[in-house]
């Protein structure tokens, strides 16, 4: 089975703090994604990236950065958080080739808190 | 033009009943087509993968699309309780989502025992 682990279930910064949701996966998968989920508003896209030290904006990366250095490693990174950032962020990660990769799977979530 | 519609629900239907869910979008390109089922609190989790249109099975659980129309269904046959949760739809025009995954708002289902 695919594995997407997020570093974190629970977090709690503060306001200007910098923060970063970590995610693993463990099927070689090229494309791997950062959504947050709110209420009413759904998953959105935040960023996405196809291959290592490569990324793309999704619909809402105002405030967000990502890293990359590994094929299995996709940081989101939030510069200076606020309160508007509080959201349930969800890591996803799917792969391109063969039959490893046809779906894509996703963590269990990281909820972020800002105060 | 990637907006995918849901009716966000909350959808009731008692214990044993079909559940249909539905999905319409606009982008003609998309021909990846995925459900997923989430629980509160937890990440979804994905149920059927489907590419193009056709039907899929997968025990109580059938999916369809219909690119025709632009539409997408999932039926839950012989609901339990335990299928309480938001489904979500997503699809994307490249394999691999190398478009970045575009997500339904979720339908959220209730059933009654």
């Amino acid at each position: 089975d695919v594995k997407v682990t997020q570093s974190s279930r629970y977090l709690v910064k503060r306001t200007g703090e910098k923060v970063f949701l970590e995610c693993v996966q463990d099927m070689d998968h090229e494309n791997m994604f950062w959504y947050r989920q709110d209420p009413g508003l759904g998953l959105r896209l935040i960023y996405f990236s196809y291959d290592v030290k490569m990324k793309e904006k999704g619909d809402i990366p105002e405030g967000y950065s990502v890293s990359r250095e590994k094929k299995e490693r996709f940081s989101l990174i939030l510069e200076s958080a606020s309160t508007n950032q509080t959201s349930m962020y969800l890591c996803a990660s799917w792969g391109r080739q063969g039959a490893k990769g046809t779906e894509a799977f996703f963590g269990q979530g990281t909820r972020l808190t800002v105060v | 033009q990637k907006e995918v519609e849901q009716d966000p629900g909350p959808l009731s239907v008692p214990e044993g009943a079909i559940v249909s869910l539905n999905c319409t979008y606009s982008n003609s390109a998309f021909q990846y087509f995925m459900w997923y089922r989430q629980y509160s609190r937890k990440g979804p989790e994905l149920l059927m993968y489907t590419y193009s249109s056709g039907n899929k099975e997968d025990g109580r659980f059938t999916a369809q699309v219909d690119k025709s129309s632009k539409y997408i269904s999932l039926f839950i046959r012989d609901s339990q309780p335990s299928d309480s949760a938001t489904y979500l739809c997503a699809m994307s025009a490249l394999r691999g989502g190398a478009d970045g995954l575009t997500f339904g708002k979720g339908t959220h289902l209730i059933i009654q025992p």
